[in-house]
């Protein structure tokens, strides 16, 4: 079966940095996804990646290893805005989209 | 602001009732999807549709259909509402579907809860 795996809940301080981990078992892969999704909010698209490495935007980093089935979310500088569940979705090999449970993002002053 | 809109924002409804969630977006995309979310799940694909007159079964379509008469408009209809059916749905499109699709778009969400 499909499996996208990811912390339930994390904890972190305001201006501190937070690496949210995604790893993945599918069925083929075409690229990885990242949402921010604020509490009874709609989810909002983060970023992108369908090659290894790092790809920077801003305060969020994300990057992927195809070889390791893993991927993480990079926030630096906290702020208490970000306090939000993040979600990795992978698409698979018939350009579906397999998604994670999300990962709830606590942050303390 | 152009966007996803999704009707209503929140229902209560009695089991074996028939209830379509509504869909409409303005930003002229092709493809348009209905996610369900329930608590720690993932997001689970329920329908969607590639382009206006086609549709397609996700992960999780039972008790549910849906129609894209328009590019715009992409109802989905619990024929027979039951209690495993509450949930929060979305609504998402994006420009294309399958191998060129990018970014989701979701609407802010439907809590249905079915008693």
């Amino acid at each position: 079966g499909q499996n996208i795996d990811q912390p339930t809940e994390m904890t972190a301080t305001e201006g501190a940095i937070v690496q949210i981990n995604c790893t993945y078992q599918t069925s083929g892969f075409n690229g990885l996804f990242w949402y921010q999704q604020h509490a009874g909010e709609a989810p909002t698209f983060l970023s992108y990646n369908v090659l290894d490495g790092l790809e920077e935007k801003g305060r969020f980093s994300s990057f992927l290893s195809r070889s390791k089935g893993y991927s993480y979310l990079l926030l630096k500088e906290l702020q208490m805005k970000d306090s939000a569940s993040y979600l990795c979705a992978v698409r698979d090999m018939n350009y579906q989209l397999i998604w994670g449970a999300g990962t709830k993002l606590i942050i303390k002053p | 602001i152009a966007g996803i809109t999704q009707a209503p924002t929140s229902q209560i409804l009695a089991a074996g009732r028939r209830m379509t969630l509504r869909c409409t977006q303005d930003m002229r995309h092709n493809a348009m999807y209905w996610y369900r979310q329930d608590l720690g799940l993932g997001l689970r694909l329920i329908h969607y549709s590639n382009t206006a007159g086609t549709t397609g079964k996700g992960e999780v379509p039972d008790g549910y259909s849906v129609s894209r008469a328009n590019t715009d408009d992409f109802p989905l209809t619990l024929a027979s509402a039951v209690p495993s059916q509450t949930s929060v749905y979305f609504c998402a499109s994006s420009e294309s579907g399958g191998a060129s699709g990018g970014e989701l778009f979701f609407g802010e969400g439907s809590r249905l809860t079915v008693l």
